[in-house]
């Protein structure tokens, strides 16, 4: 059974720092989405990573995938308050196509 | 254009109840998916449809069930209703079962 792990899930990030948070999954999948979520509302998806060595960056968020090391990073310059929600990363299982297994989510957290 | 449609927006019910929850996806999208998230959690797979057959199941009772009409709308139906429905049902749809999911804005159900 795929398992994602997310972590850590809480983070207080002071404005202006540089921060990094990990999304680690237990079995072989060339994909990996990253999303968003303010409170109450939904999902808005923020990075696909299709291959080893993805990376793409938008704004102050940067996200990469190893597949190899199935392990997915985002990583946050410069912090501001507006980045301050949950962000999931999510899985496709092999063999299992769109079926997303989901980490439970980090929170984040931008104090001035 | 519109984004993937969801409705109702909220709803309560009474254990013991049945609801009927709706999505009309992306224009040209064919493939619908359901999740369920309960507060403080990721998104569960519940269902996926593509050209109104089933492709995938997600670890969830018979309660649930779904369907996709000609028109790629698609419903998911929960029986039986228990406390632990309650929850915010995401609907996610694609061009083809293998793309990018778009999800939803949701339906958030309280069941008393």
């Amino acid at each position: 059974e795929l398992k994602v792990e997310q972590n850590p899930l809480f983070l207080s990030m002071q404005e202006g720092k540089n921060y990094t948070i990990y999304c680690n999954y237990s079995t072989t999948s060339d994909r990996l989405y990253w999303y968003r979520q303010d409170p109450g509302k939904s999902l808005e998806s923020l990075f696909v990573l299709l291959s080893n060595g993805a990376v793409k960056q938008e704004g102050r968020l940067m996200a990469s995938l190893d597949t190899k090391a199935r392990l997915s990073t985002l990583h946050i310059t410069a912090a501001v308050h507006d980045l301050s929600a949950t962000y999931f990363c999510a899985v496709d299982p092999p063999g299992a196509n769109s079926k997303l297994t989901f980490g439970k989510g980090i929170t984040l957290s931008v104090r001035p | 254009d519109a984004g993937v449609t969801q409705s109702p927006t909220h709803l309560i019910k009474t254990r013991g109840q049945h609801v009927t929850l709706r999505c009309s996806p992306i224009s040209g999208h064919k493939s619908v998916s359901w999740y369920q998230q309960v507060l403080g959690q990721g998104p569960q797979f519940i269902f996926q449809y593509y050209e109104k057959e089933e492709r995938g199941r997600g670890n969830f009772p018979d309660r649930f069930s779904a369907r996709q009409f000609p028109n790629y709308s698609s419903e998911l139906n929960v029986n039986a209703l228990l406390l632990g429905d309650s929850a915010l049902y995401l609907c996610a749809s694609s061009l083809q079962v293998t793309n990018e999911q778009f999800f939803g804005p949701g339906t958030r159900l309280t069941v008393l």
